[in-house]
């Protein structure tokens, strides 16, 4: 079955900067790679999502790459604010859908005001 | 308001004694799947519904049992709980499962197995 490895576990950034937080996954056949925020105490909320038939893609502050060929994607968060602090999920599933999703194992992202 | 609704948010029990978490959505979705959340392993799958009466397991079924007779509930048994199923549960529901659509997460379920 798919794995998927997330680091770092723990990032903590000064408010204003840039947040990168990177994940790899091991079944060549998945094509759908979504992210999900988790704030203290609540459920997740999907962020940003990208398929693989495309390498980039933005929403305001929020960005994620996606390379096939090493079979990583990263989350891009620019000009961080103190709402941004969360835990973090990416994952990872074929046939472009969530039938079979798997998260990686989080990431806490802390912004230092 | 559309939404997933689980019940109970907090639960005590001791081994071997059966319970049921319930999760129903009303939103019409086809999609629908249990997570657990343990501390430095992220979600991982329990079951996952395609569509009513269409279970089938995720990477960690060992332990729970499912069933979806209608659209809009999927509650999550443990026949005889045991203290290493102590996690926080999560029920998520999508329009279908074959396109890359939002999961809806339901408000969790944390379970204690003393």
């Amino acid at each position: 079955g798919e794995n998927v490895e997330q680091h770092p576990s723990t990032l903590s950034v000064q408010e204003g900067d840039s947040a990168v937080i990177k994940c790899t996954y091991s079944d060549s056949a998945s094509n759908y790679f979504p992210w999900y925020k988790q704030e203290l105490g609540k459920r997740p909320q999907l962020i940003i999502d990208i398929r693989s038939n495309v390498g980039e893609k933005k929403d305001q502050r929020i960005a994620v790459t996606l390379n096939k060929t090493a079979k990583h994607f990263s989350l891009h968060i620019t000009e961080t604010q103190p709402e941004d602090s969360a835990v973090y999920f990416c994952a990872a599933s074929r046939d472009f859908g969530n039938e079979k999703l798997t998260f990686g194992t989080g990431t806490r992202l802390t912004i230092i005001p | 308001e559309a939404q997933v609704t689980q019940n109970p948010r907090y639960l005590i029990t001791v081994t071997g004694k059966k319970l049921t978490v319930t999760c129903s959505q009303n939103m019409n979705h086809e999609y629908m799947s249990w997570y657990r959340q343990d501390p430095g392993l992220g979600l991982r799958q329990i079951y996952y519904s395609m569509n009513v009466e269409v279970t089938d397991k995720g990477d960690v079924p060992e332990g729970y049992k499912v069933s979806r007779k209608e659209k809009r509930n999927f509650p999550l048994i443990l026949e005889s709980p045991s203290p290493n199923q102590t996690s926080l549960y999560f029920c998520a529901s999508s329009l279908t499962g074959g396109a890359p659509e939002k999961l809806f997460f339901g408000s969790g379920t944390q379970l204690s197995v003393l």
